[in-house]
């Protein structure tokens, strides 16, 4: 069954310290990853997303993922954390099945940095 | 630029009584529309998607159905809430033609008593 994984349901981070928030798939084909972050009782944001070329995506406030095609892999990472960041992040993807417009979300893992 | 709007913001309905939540998107045409839910301030449950006027597909059966009177407006509805139709519902649109990203709405907080 083709799936996308978040193994974490919280990840707590010193603020400044770097950040991982982990995702795994298991789709057939190319996949089209997404990473997401929502604010409480809002709608979700887009923060990046792979497609095709280089493996290390960057996006929106200072986060970046690297797509590992062999480890099936595509975590979301910051160098320097903030308190600011502290929400709940959801890995996607699109596609499923190929083709289509569907998209599966991951459970989410909520960061929490801590000051 | 492109926006997408839900309401209401909040609801409290009591149990049996009909419901009808709504999502429209500016700035764009004919975009695939999305409906979810979101329990408990976790996963997301893909409920419907539409890629047309008229054309709605359900992943989960439910006590819950989808319309799409025009283009860019998208209507989740019920005839009798349950109590375990709770949640926060998130309407998104993304691009039709190519592999575009997915924008989300503010969301719709639920509540059945």
């Amino acid at each position: 069954a083709q799936s996308v994984a978040q193994p974490e349901d919280q990840v707590n981070v010193a603020e400044g310290n770097p950040l991982t928030v982990k995702c795994t798939y298991s789709v057939s084909g190319n996949p089209y990853l997404f990473w997401y972050v929502q604010y409480p009782n809002r709608g979700l944001q887009f923060l990046l997303k792979y497609i095709t070329g280089d493996n290390l995506v960057k996006g929106s406030y200072g986060f970046e993922a690297e797509f590992n095609k062999s480890q099936t892999s595509f975590h979301l990472k910051k160098p320097s954390a903030l308190v600011s960041d502290s929400a709940l992040y959801f890995c996607a993807v699109r596609g499923v099945p190929p083709g289509t417009y569907k998209y599966i979300f991951g459970t989410g893992t909520r960061l929490k940095v801590l000051a | 630029s492109q926006t997408i709007h839900q309401w209401p913001a909040t609801l409290v309905q009591p149990v049996g009584s009909p419901l009808s939540l709504e999502c429209t998107v500016e700035g764009t045409s004919n975009p695939n529309l999305y409906w979810y839910r979101q329990a408990a301030g976790r996963g997301l449950q893909l409920l419907f998607y539409s890629v047309g006027i008229g054309q709605i597909s359900s992943e989960v059966p439910q006590n819950l159905s989808a319309s799409r009177p025009q283009d860019r407006q998208f209507i989740l509805s019920s005839k009798k809430l349950l109590l375990s139709d709770s949640g926060f519902y998130l309407c998104a649109w993304s691009v039709r033609r190519r592999q575009g990203d997915q924008y989300f709405g503010p969301g719709t907080r639920l509540t059945v008593t």
